[in-house]
């Protein structure tokens, strides 16, 4: 099983800064089979990224997800007061599907 | 715009059998999609249960694959999730959610539609 682990677990940042979130993963991730997730409160996770790098369907550019192998990152650019969230990333090139255990962007 | 909604009891007692409904709408179960079941819980975080194709081909997490049946009714365009001698670690939100359309379409995916999820605590 890939374990994916996410870091900072809290990232505390204003509106209007840019934000890097880091995820990586125990073994290399073929094919570039990985995604980011947005949770905010009440809510589903929502689908930012995925092919690590290929924005979902409505997602602004503000959002740019990089990386391969066992080091991704999710950058979130001009910080908008909704984008405070939890984020989560999630490989899809090995069975089983595995998720990180979230960073925490909050309002500073 | 396709919408999914899980359905099912919200309380299961211990040893019990887990039994959840996902009704999809503005879209066909039929498409060339996989569609899956995930869970999450404070302790376990997100974790995906498992995937079914509509033509009925199974994927699941070996960790749970002993307990789970997913399942799928293309005439009400629905899936379900079943799952077996449940304790309260399967206490969680369970949510079920569409696989992103890959070309040929893969049980192992990104996750583009989601339900809005459903609690089920296990207690007696």
């Amino acid at each position: 099983e890939i374990v994916l682990t996410q870091s900072p677990d809290t990232l505390s940042l204003s509106p209007g800064e840019t934000a890097t979130l880091s995820c990586r993963a125990s073994h290399s991730v073929s094919d570039t089979n990985f995604a980011w997730y947005q949770q905010r409160p009440g809510q589903a996770p929502r689908l930012l990224i995925f092919g690590a790098s290929r924005r979902a369907t409505g997602i602004p550019d503000r959002f740019r997800g990089s990386g391969s192998g066992t080091d991704f990152t999710l950058t979130v650019s001009r910080l908008e007061p909704e984008d405070f969230a939890v984020y989560y990333c999630q490989q899809y090139g090995d069975s089983p599907l595995t998720f990180g255990q979230g960073t925490r962007l909050d309002l500073k | 715009q396709v919408h999914l909604q899980e359905s099912g009891p919200g309380l299961v007692k211990p040893s019990d059998t887990l039994s959840l409904t996902c009704t999809v709408s503005g879209y066909s179960i039929s498409s060339h999609n996989y569609w899956g079941w995930i869970r999450q819980s404070p302790g376990m975080g997100l974790q995906w249960i498992g995937s079914l194709y509509p033509s009925g081909s199974t994927f699941y997490n070996p960790s749970l694959k002993s307990r789970v049946t997913i399942s799928v009714d293309t005439s009400k365009n629905q899936f379900s999730l079943k799952l077996t001698s449940v304790t309260a670690a399967d206490t969680a939100i369970y949510y079920c959610a569409r696989l992103y359309a890959s070309s040929p379409p893969h049980p192992f995916d990104a996750f583009d539609v989601w339900g809005q999820g459903a609690m089920v605590t296990v207690s007696s």
